[in-house]
């Protein structure tokens, strides 16, 4: 199966400032999602990016498939922002619905 | 529209007793998953289905059965719980089109097994 690396696993931040998380696969892919676990448990999708660069607010995120990773951005970074980012993936070799997270990183960002 | 709701939020159960845990959703949406969260491990998933009366294994399915008889319901059961099945439940649902689609998920269900 595909392998989904995330890194770095741990970022701790000031308020205000930027960061890049950054997500490898292994294989091929048709998609590729990231997602915010907050505080609470809540998982929030951000993006659906199979392929290029998309913004919302203070982030953004590019996927590159055919170097096989993807970022996410997260700019001027507030308290809120704090909690898990996961990337989860869609497996062209794969059953067509079967997503494949990576393990996740791990945003503090104090004021 | 209440999105994707899971009943109980957290439950403590006896190692070798059953339940079911519910997921509804009111997107119309045809693709329905449950993934298992553990520490460090990321989101697995254990069964989904792309419709109703349609299901299929994901990557951890032992020691649960799902059905789909309906578009709004995905209920995962546990036969027999073991307290290698203590986690936090997610359900999640995407519309459909032949490939997983922006995934909605459910508040989650912890499960603790004794």
């Amino acid at each position: 199966g595909i392998q989904v690396e995330q890194s770095p696993p741990d970022l701790i931040l000031q308020e205000g400032a930027n960061s890049t998380l950054r997500c490898n696969f292994s294989d091929s892919v048709n998609n590729l999602q990231w997602f915010h676990q907050n505080p609470w448990g809540q998982l929030i999708n951000l993006f659906y990016i199979p392929s290029g660069t998309k913004q919302n607010g203070r982030l953004s995120a590019t996927t590159v498939a055919t170097e096989r990773y993807s970022l996410l951005y997260i700019s001027s970074s507030q308290t809120t922002d704090s909690g898990v980012y996961f990337c989860a993936v869609d497996y062209s070799g794969g059953s067509n619905y079967k997503l494949t997270f990576g393990k996740g990183t791990l945003l503090t960002v104090n004021p | 529209n209440a999105g994707v709701t899971q009943t109980p939020k957290f439950q403590v159960l006896k190692t070798g007793q059953s339940m079911t845990l519910q997921c509804a959703q009111d997107m119309n949406h045809e693709y329905m998953s449950w993934y298992r969260q553990d520490p460090g491990m990321g989101l697995r998933l254990i069964h989904y289905s792309v419709g109703a009366g349609i299901t299929d294994q994901g990557e951890v399915p032992n020691g649960y059965n799902v059905s789909r008889s309906t578009t709004e319901d995905f209920p995962l059961r546990l036969l027999s719980a073991a307290p290698s099945q203590t986690s936090v439940y997610f359900c999640a649902s995407s519309f459909g089109g032949g490939r997983a689609q922006t995934q909605y998920f459910g508040p989650g269900t912890r499960l603790l097994v004794l």
